[in-house]
């Protein structure tokens, strides 16, 4: 079964860029089987997605991110990361790592596995 | 982008009540719905895809149907565990998106 694990920072100053990375364990990013995605809450609040990731490195980032997110992955470490540029305070959140299955030749968006969740406040 | 509305916002039921929410997506999404549950402090779990499949290991008291633009969700017998925020999710279009959340509460 796969297991995730989000670590980084859990204050980070406005203007500056969000940096975490996401551990993979019980499976290998290299596998192919499953695309990488990360979803953020804001406290009390609903879960947005904001990007994924597959071991090749293709990725597609949510339109209203897109500017500022950059997903990348390193299968020599079994980790996959995020960076989100130009923080401001609406961008504090719960960041969960999570799993989707590949589907043919396209990510499911079924989100089955998740990270414990990581809370990064943005605040000076 | 699609909207997903869900309601009610929030619901408090007691233990062996029917539950059902209801889920409205702002375009025709076929079947591309899932579920998902989450307690507090706690990620969510997905407990239904495709509108109504349920994943494995998820008690048979839960349930969800629909297609197009209006879905429901319904737990037909409410227990104590069952306490948690519920959320749909589209996947039919990029990018994938959740409803707002239903907090469920035990009366």
């Amino acid at each position: 079964q796969v297991q995730l694990q989000e670590s980084g920072p859990g204050l980070v100053k406005p203007s500056q860029t969000l940096s975490l990375t996401c551990t993979v364990s019980g499976g290998s990013i290299s596998s192919g089987d499953y695309y990488w995605s990360w979803i953020r809450q804001p406290p009390g609040k609903g879960l947005e997605w904001i990007g994924y990731i597959y071991y090749s490195g293709s990725t597609y980032y949510n339109p209203s991110l897109k500017s500022r997110v950059t997903i990348s992955v390193d299968t020599s470490k079994n980790q996959f990361s995020l960076k989100l540029s130009s923080v401001t305070a609406a961008d504090t959140a719960v960041y969960y790592c999570v799993s989707e299955l590949k589907m043919g030749s396209s990510p499911s968006h079924s989100f089955d596995y998740w990270g414990q969740g990581t809370l990064v406040t943005v605040s000076s | 982008d699609i909207q997903m509305t869900q309601s009610p916002s929030s619901l408090s039921a007691s233990v062996g009540d029917r539950v059902t929410i209801t889920c409205q997506a702002s375009q025709d999404i076929s079947n591309y719905l899932n579920w998902y549950q989450q307690k507090p402090g706690k990620a969510p779990k997905l407990l239904i895809y495709d509108a109504s499949n349920l994943e494995t290991g998820v008690p048979s008291r839960f349930s969800g149907s629909g297609s197009g633009t209006d879905f429901t969700f319904t737990i037909s017998s409410l227990q104590p565990e069952d306490i948690a925020t519920y959320y749909c999710q589209q996947y039919d279009n990029l990018p994938p998106a959740f409803g707002q959340g239903t907090r469920l509460e035990i009366k």
